[in-house]
């Protein structure tokens, strides 16, 4: 059964240092998603992605973020300067069409130092 | 008042229980209402959804939504030990590209 994969299962970093996760939609998959979720709190959505540009972001998602699709198969969320309070898990997902059937990934979890 | 509200829990309970799950929202424009469940250091993983009021079943899982009361549940029959896990309400409006807003998340554990 197609998947989503995220890479690296477990980053540490030091604060103010730029990161980049990496996501692998399910090949016909046409929207993307990234969703964080600090521990022991809820899933909160950061960026929708399609067709090559933002659809949707939220207020979390500052100018220290950034998210591209560099090849036909890679989704990347890139924070620039990191901090302390970035660490979590971050989730990344897809979807074939709008219809809200998201798949998600198994998570990279962030530890900023 | 929070978007979606659902209780943390912890929630205990013994093998072959019935278990139910509950949200409340605060949109009257959430059209789209789906039950995920999380194992502990997963990804959400997509159990149920439901466009409409009243109830959809699928084996041992049925998801109700009651949209005069912006009320959901999720109903487990049967329970098992590999139920235990955190079970995340989410909704949406179902625009295009619509994000999904999720509840806390309930952490369920079955008691064999």
């Amino acid at each position: 059964e197609p998947e989503v994969t995220q890479t690296p299962s477990h980053q540490v970093t030091q604060m103010g240092q730029e990161v980049i996760l990496r996501c692998v939609p399910i090949s016909n998959h046409l929207y993307f998603y990234w969703y964080r979720q600090i521990l022991g709190q809820k899933v909160e959505f950061l960026v929708s992605f399609y067709n090559n540009e933002i659809s949707e972001k939220s207020e979390i998602f500052d100018d220290q973020f950034s998210v591209e699709r560099p090849d036909g198969s890679n989704f990347t969320l890139k924070i620039r300067s990191t901090k302390l309070e970035d660490s979590a898990m971050y989730f990344c997902a897809s979807s074939e069409t709008s219809d809200n059937e998201q798949f998600f990934g198994p998570g990279t979890r962030l530890t900023v130092l | 008042q929070k978007e979606v509200e659902q209780d943390p829990g912890p929630l205990s309970v013994p093998e072959g229980a019935i278990v139910s799950l509950n949200c409340t929202y605060s949109n009257s424009a959430f059209q789209y209402f789906m039950w995920y469940r999380q194992y502990s250091r997963k990804g959400p993983e997509l159990l149920m959804y439901t466009y409409s009021s009243g109830n959809k079943e699928d084996g041992r899982f049925t998801a109700q939504v009651d949209k005069s009361s912006k009320y959901i549940s999720l109903f487990i029959r049967d329970s098992q030990p590999s139920d235990s896990a955190t079970y995340l309400c989410a909704m949406s409006e179902l625009s295009e590209d619509d994000k999904i807003i999720f509840g806390k998340g309930t952490r369920l554990h079955i008691l064999p």
